[in-house]
């Protein structure tokens, strides 16, 4: 079966250090990739996905995720936090050409960052 | 266009009782899922419609019905709540697209048993 493992639990940054959040997948056919974040008190919004070409994919709000197909990763990156980035992030992968387009998301990583 | 919303945002219910969460979409997407939000736990689906008079269980769909009348709503029931339903309930929908399109949430629905 498929499914998503997102290392980190809980991470607490400082304003301008650097993040990446790890997220794997077990699935061996062609997989589309997603990151959602979701705001304190809100619902979940796209930052990003790939589906297929340059595996460095650009997001909102500075974000960035790189597919590593040979690693079964895709790692969400970005170069300098800001203290609106404190928010939950979910990996989620769909097998590309289901018929149902069901998503299975990671377990979630709670990001804090400290003025 | 409103996108997804839900109603209500919150409740509480007692063991044993039962409620109906109503999901609508106007974007006039074929596929709508549900899904409860558990902390560590990620998002999880309950159950998912690909169309119109269609629905199918998701990874946890006891304790849950759905229906799905009309295109643009989609409806999640608990016949008799038990503390364990106790749960962020999200809604999303999306269009069909075999490559895994994205999938758009409402706001959710708190719901509480007591």
């Amino acid at each position: 079966a498929q499914s998503v493992s997102q290392h980190n639990h809980h991470v607490i940054l400082s304003e301008a250090a650097s993040l990446e959040l790890g997220c794997n997948y077990s699935y061996g056919g062609t997989v589309n990739l997603f990151w959602y974040v979701q705001y304190p008190g809100q619902h979940l919004q796209l930052l990003l996905k790939y589906f297929s070409g340059d595996p460095l994919v650009k997001g909102i709000k500075g974000f960035e995720a790189e597919f590593i197909k040979s690693k079964f990763s895709f790692n969400l990156r970005k170069p300098s936090v800001q203290w609106s980035d404190t928010a939950e992030y979910f990996c989620a992968v769909v097998n590309y050409g289901g018929a149902t387009n069901k998503l299975i998301f990671g377990t979630g990583t709670l990001l804090a960052v400290q003025p | 266009n409103a996108g997804v919303t839900q109603t209500p945002k919150f409740r509480v219910l007692k063991t044993g009782q039962s409620m109906t969460l109503l999901c609508a979409q106007d974007m006039n997407h074929e596929y709508m899922y549900w899904y409860r939000q558990d902390p560590g736990m990620g998002l999880r689906l309950i159950h998912y419609s690909v169309g119109e008079g269609t629905t199918a269980k998701g990874e946890v769909p006891d304790g849950y019905n759905v229906s799905r009348l009309k295109k643009q709503n989609f409806l999640l029931g608990l016949e008799s709540a038990a503390p364990s339903q106790t749960s962020v309930y999200f809604c999303a929908s999306s269009s069909i697209d075999l490559r895994g399109n994205e999938q758009f949430f409402g706001p959710g629905t708190r719901l509480t048993v007591l």
